[in-house]
């Protein structure tokens, strides 16, 4: 099976614009989760989702982020107007409900530099 | 007080030796933990889960649960170079969503 699918891997931009990440989770999980990392903060929870809707999104630092996920195969989490404090590697996991664990599963995550 | 805590090390340990990972949390009503493995510039990857007190022990490593002192750890027997890695220790409340500490970064020396 295919793992969490992150794209791009790797974006480098300009203060001021526009950024988006996208993810597929793992086909058949029901929850799907946004975290950042940086080696000050650690990992940190975006927002997650389950079932396509968001559930908390009170890690989401300013109204510049936002995230959607239209479909249960498809999330997007933008950032404008981008920051270069906003620069960190952004993972997205995914997860199935009613396991024992509700193990996380991640994706390879997006490099984001802001210039 | 952190929710969950990690030696940020490095811990080294010679080829061959066991290595001793430690994490302690703060929330009582935690029920199930996890150790994950991060390699430089690669993602998080899931190793070992527990959710009993005691020991679990999945091939060279093994997850230690006390919930009455709030630990848990990961034995690493026969470390291998290729363990060198920052390995994240993660809590969960009962919900779906995971706390995550700040890892500590092991070094394995041949």
């Amino acid at each position: 099976d295919a793992g969490v699918i992150q794209s791009p891997r790797h974006e480098v931009t300009e203060m001021g614009q526009e950024v988006t990440l996208r993810c597929k989770p793992i086909s058949g999980h029901d929850y799907l989760f946004w975290y950042r990392q940086t080696m000050m903060r650690g990992l940190e929870l975006l927002i997650y989702f389950n079932n396509n809707v968001p559930i908390d999104d009170s890690g989401m630092p300013e109204d510049r982020f936002s995230a959607k996920m239209p479909n249960a195969s498809f999330s997007t989490l933008k950032i404008q107007p981008s920051e270069p404090r906003d620069s960190a590697v952004y993972f997205c996991a995914s997860s199935r409900e009613g396991t024992a664990y509700n193990e996380q599963f991640f994706g390879p995550g997006t490099r984001l530099t802001v210039l | 007080q952190k929710e969950v805590e990690q030696n940020s090390g490095p811990l080294s340990v010679p080829e061959g030796a066991i290595a001793s990972l430690n994490c302690t949390y703060s929330d009582r009503v935690s029920q199930s933990f996890f150790w994950y493995r991060q390699y430089s510039g690669k993602s998080p990857e899931l190793i070992m889960s527990i959710y009993s007190n005691g020991d679990k022990e999945d091939g060279r490593f093994t997850a230690q649960l006390n919930k009455a002192s709030q630990y848990v750890s990961l034995l690493i027997r026969d470390s291998q170079p290729s363990d060198s890695a920052t390995y994240l220790c993660a809590v969960n409340r009962g919900y779906s969503t995971l706390t995550f500490g700040k890892g500590t970064m092991l070094l394995v020396s041949p």
